[in-house]
């Protein structure tokens, strides 16, 4: 089992439409949580982290955190071509201080 | 306020050849750490420097070494350098300080092993 696993996709969504993309992680323990977009060729940017149970909402993403199941998922709401990326989900883990990150899940938001 | 800066942007490399790669962490962070990603993959940590010291290590062999100076800046530098080791090396910066460590990645060094 990977620690951190992703759908790899590619996910399409038409202009507009709501993205949905899910992470699940190994480690019980984990506290804190992190989406990150990646454009092809570039480094990762941030989005959002979340470390507690629930929804936190930033402009057009909101990132989700369900631990009793181990889930983390982020909506991006009226999806645009421009978020058209690969969006990396990590994790930290208990005891330590690395962090580790899933394959990602391509996104295609068709125009 | 600049950010994580890395240099260089491209490196060309032959098998056997030992490799420096550098960083300059955002300003205001004084943790820096090391990840390679290979094509279509996630990043892979490969190490954690904090106070000048390494404090966690992951699955990579001792051809990985790193350094971290007094003005947090770092380097990490490859002997020996395979075939396998072609990758994009991020590094990303943060600060015990910030909520979650919330790290910050600079645009990375490609390397080709030749």
């Amino acid at each position: 089992q990977k620690e951190v696993e992703q759908n790899s996709g590619p996910l399409s969504v038409p202009e507009g439409a709501i993205a949905s993309l899910n992470c699940t992680y190994s480690d019980r323990g984990s506290q804190s949580f992190f989406w990150y977009r990646q454009y092809s060729g570039k480094s990762p940017e941030l989005i959002m982290f979340i470390y507690s149970n629930g929804d936190k909402e930033d402009g057009r993403f909101t990132a989700q955190l369900n631990k009793a199941s181990q889930y983390v998922s982020l909506l991006i709401r009226d999806s645009q071509p421009s978020d058209s990326a690969t969006y990396l989900c990590a994790v930290k883990g208990t005891g330590g201080f690395k962090t580790i990150f899933g394959a990602g899940t391509r996104l295609f938001v068709k125009a | 306020d600049a950010g994580v800066t890395q240099s260089p942007t491209h490196l060309i490399k032959t098998r056997g050849q030992q490799v420096t790669l550098r960083c300059s962490p955002k300003s205001g962070h004084d943790t820096v750490s090391w990840y390679q990603q290979a094509l279509g993959q996630g990043p892979q940590f490969i190490f954690q420097y904090y106070e000048e010291e390494e404090r966690q290590r992951g699955n990579f062999p001792d051809r990985f070494s790193g350094h971290q100076f007094p003005n947090y800046s770092s380097e990490l530098n490859v002997n020996a350098l395979l075939l396998g080791d072609s990758a994009l090396y991020l590094c990303a910066s943060s600060s015990p300080g910030l909520v979650g460590e919330t790290q910050y990645f600079g645009p990375g060094t490609r390397l080709l092993v030749l």
